[in-house]
């Protein structure tokens, strides 16, 4: 398999703080990429995507970070609410219409 | 407009038997991604179809197959399962068109004992 899914990193922030959640991609030639959040037995929820001409998009809340020069995405939320906590994926993808995703973070927003 | 709906929902099988899953894009939608998600693996890409064609394939032996009908609704086959086969199996579909966006369905549980 691509996806590397052995270790999921813990964020734990307190209700109304802002979370940042970080991800590596592995392909240079990636250019379109998604966030995803999943809930305890829902599947994979679009929450906002970026294409690789673009360094930043901000959407309801989210804001995503993109920089080419080291490979990184970042997805800030802000003002942190207790529906956000769920499992947050980073998926990349090039031209050949299948989605790499990296490991996750668990986002745990305590009360 | 409703979402990606896959069923059956919950699957238990035993080791040697085959299954199929199936898939209904959201309307309008050519294309659909199947998904393997394990604990241990992460969310792993098994197929990509589109307008019946197969475009893309992921790293799975051919126990694995898949199939789009006209109607852009999809099936996934894995035959002789083995007890690694356990995972949650998710659809996506998406315009089809480029690198537009993938919408998950919920996820078939497939158990194999």
């Amino acid at each position: 398999g691509e996806s590397v899914g052995l270790h999921l990193p813990t964020l734990s922030v307190q209700e109304g703080d802002n979370s940042i959640i970080n991800c590596a991609y592995s392909n240079s030639a990636s250019d379109y990429f998604i966030w995803y959040k999943q809930e305890s037995g829902k599947g994979p929820q679009f929450i906002i995507d970026i294409r690789s001409n673009m360094d930043k998009r901000q959407g309801q809340r989210v804001t995503v970070l993109l920089n080419k020069t080291v490979k990184h995405l970042s997805l800030q939320i802000a003002a942190t609410q207790p529906g956000d906590s769920a499992v947050y994926f980073c998926a990349e993808t090039d031209s050949s219409y299948k989605l790499i995703f990296g490991s996750g973070t668990r986002l745990l927003v305590r009360p | 407009k409703a979402g990606v709906t896959q069923t059956p929902r919950y699957l238990i099988k035993t080791r040697g038997q085959q299954v199929t899953l199936s898939c209904s894009p959201i309307s309008g939608h050519r294309s659909v991604s199947w998904y393997q998600q394990t604990p241990g693996q992460g969310l792993q890409f098994l197929f990509e179809y589109f307008s019946e064609t197969q475009r893309n394939k992921g790293n799975f032996p051919g126990r694995f197959s898949g199939r789009q009908f006209s109607n852009s609704r999809s099936e996934m086959n894995v035959s002789t399962l083995e007890l690694g086969d356990s995972a949650l199996y998710l659809c996506a579909s998406s315009l089809g068109q480029g690198k537009d966006t993938q919408y998950f369905g919920p996820g078939t549980r497939l158990t194999v004992l």
